[in-house]
């Protein structure tokens, strides 16, 4: 059983478009994060949602929104995309408590065009 | 100021050798965490070891050993008995701050190829 999917595994758009990538885990955490690897290897936070609230906006572009229904999900969209944000984005999740061992999800390619 | 560095982006190791993986970090939080992690080509993210900065002992989970140099503010991995398949990325990360703490920074990685 997976632990941290993410769906699509690779997107490939044009740029305006807007584009949706969902995070599920059933690991029964309460938190929840959304990472950005760019083209050089390097990882930076984005979001972070605990119990379904938003806990870190690390002054990502409002062109992102990521959405909590539950606390299982956290589902990051996309507008208007642009060229810069072409990457791989991760998705996570770990106890709120305790040293926070983060589970990474397999990881989203998204390509804009 | 870099909060995470790893001053090595590549390193060679031959097959069942130790390596050592360097990493230093930079805070003023008597409290943090400091974690590692591996990305094979495969690309997933993988945990594999964690070092609380009020621990007394190095961590150490199976070949994956962290030798903690506080004062240093050092948390060098080291791998002992080097096999292929951990040819991958590795990346040191710090939580700052307590247990409540939620954000993970990362460095920028050593690339670690393992010769036959």
């Amino acid at each position: 059983d997976t632990a941290v999917s993410q769906t699509p595994k690779y997107l490939v758009t044009q740029m305006g478009n807007d584009k949706s990538i969902k995070c599920e885990q059933n690991l029964g955490h309460d938190t929840m994060y959304w990472y950005k690897q760019d083209s050089k290897k390097f990882l930076k936070i984005m979001f972070s949602y605990n119990n379904k609230e938003l806990i870190i906006n690390e002054t990502v572009p409002n062109r992102f929104s990521p959405k909590s229904p539950d606390k299982a999900h956290l589902n990051l969209h996309i507008n208007s995309l642009e060229l810069g944000d072409s990457a791989v984005y991760f998705c996570a999740s770990s106890h709120p408590r305790g040293y926070n061992e983060q589970f990474f999800g397999p990881g989203t390619r998204l390509t804009v065009l | 100021a870099q909060k995470i560095t790893q001053t090595q982006p590549g390193m060679f190791v031959q097959e069942k050798e130790a390596v050592t993986l360097d990493c230093t970090y930079d805070t003023s939080d008597p409290s943090y965490g400091l974690f590692w992690y591996k990305q094979p080509s495969s690309g997933e993210m993988i945990f594999l070891i964690y070092q609380g900065s009020y621990d007394q002992q190095n961590a150490t989970e199976g070949r994956y050993s962290l030798n903690f140099q506080k004062a240093r503010k050092s948390a060098n991995l080291v791998i002992s008995a080097s096999q292929l398949g951990d040819s991958a990325m590795y990346f040191c990360a710090m939580r700052e701050g307590g247990d409540s703490s939620y954000k993970l920074i990362f460095g920028s990685g050593t690339r670690l190829l393992v010769r036959p």
